[in-house]
């Protein structure tokens, strides 16, 4: 069953704290990619990867980290620089220079 | 900064009725324009897409129509049912980069 998965569905966190949210894919997508949607403003890049061991920062990469170690994986850290890193996280999955991306189910991140 | 502006934000039409929502970019260079379909709490997943050299393209009741000369392309859902309840997102790239530029959303409603 291929497909993306994303843990935890849920997650809260006090501010000032780390926290590290996990993707992984069994697609065999080369690219990998991390979306935050807000209501309202649709979906902004903050990471992606065409290959493992390289990243590139998206549009709103500043208070985020990736690493992308192995080709199923790329999680995706919200550290506590991030002003508001209360939203809905969408990682994505594609073949490599193909526009189509898959997504996972995403991870609601709640800072209390 | 926003790529590719959408709307309407939101809509509401009848079981049976037409929900038309509308994109807009300003990249020329924008080759490859899909729409995505996501439901609540739930990842996008592609609906259909469609490429410049084609004016209209359409998946069962799904038609994308596409106006190279004033830069827009719509979403057509035909005989709207229940189930079509989601919110939707157009978006735009140029074919083989591995970003896509999103808009908004606009969240269709159908009611019984």
């Amino acid at each position: 069953d291929g497909g993306i998965t994303q843990s935890p569905k849920y997650l809260f966190r006090k501010e000032g704290q780390n926290v590290t949210l996990s993707c992984e894919q069994n697609l065999n997508h080369d690219a990998m990619y991390w979306y935050r949607q807000d209501p309202g403003q649709g979906l902004r890049l903050i990471y992606y990867s065409q290959i493992v061991n390289d990243f590139q920062k998206g549009d709103i990469a500043e208070g985020y980290s990736v690493s992308r170690e192995k080709k199923e994986s790329f999680p995706l850290t919200v550290t506590s620089a991030q002003k508001n890193p209360t939203a809905f996280y969408l990682c994505a999955s594609s073949l490599a220079q193909k526009n189509e991306q898959f997504f996972g189910p995403g991870t609601r991140l709640t800072v209390l | 900064q926003q790529q590719v502006k959408q709307s309407p934000q939101s809509l509401i039409v009848q079981k049976g009725g037409i929900s038309i929502i509308n994109c807009a970019y300003e990249n020329t260079a924008f080759d490859y324009f899909p729409w995505y379909q996501q439901f609540p709490g739930k990842g996008p997943a592609l609906l259909i897409a469609i490429r410049p050299d084609v004016s209209e393209k359409k998946e069962g009741r799904f038609t994308i129509s596409f106006n190279k000369s004033a830069k827009q392309f719509s979403l057509h859902i035909m005989d709207s049912q229940p189930g079509d309840s989601a919110t939707y997102f157009c978006a735009a790239s140029i074919l083989g980069d591995y970003k896509l530029s999103f808009g908004a959303g606009t969240t269709v409603t159908v009611r019984a």
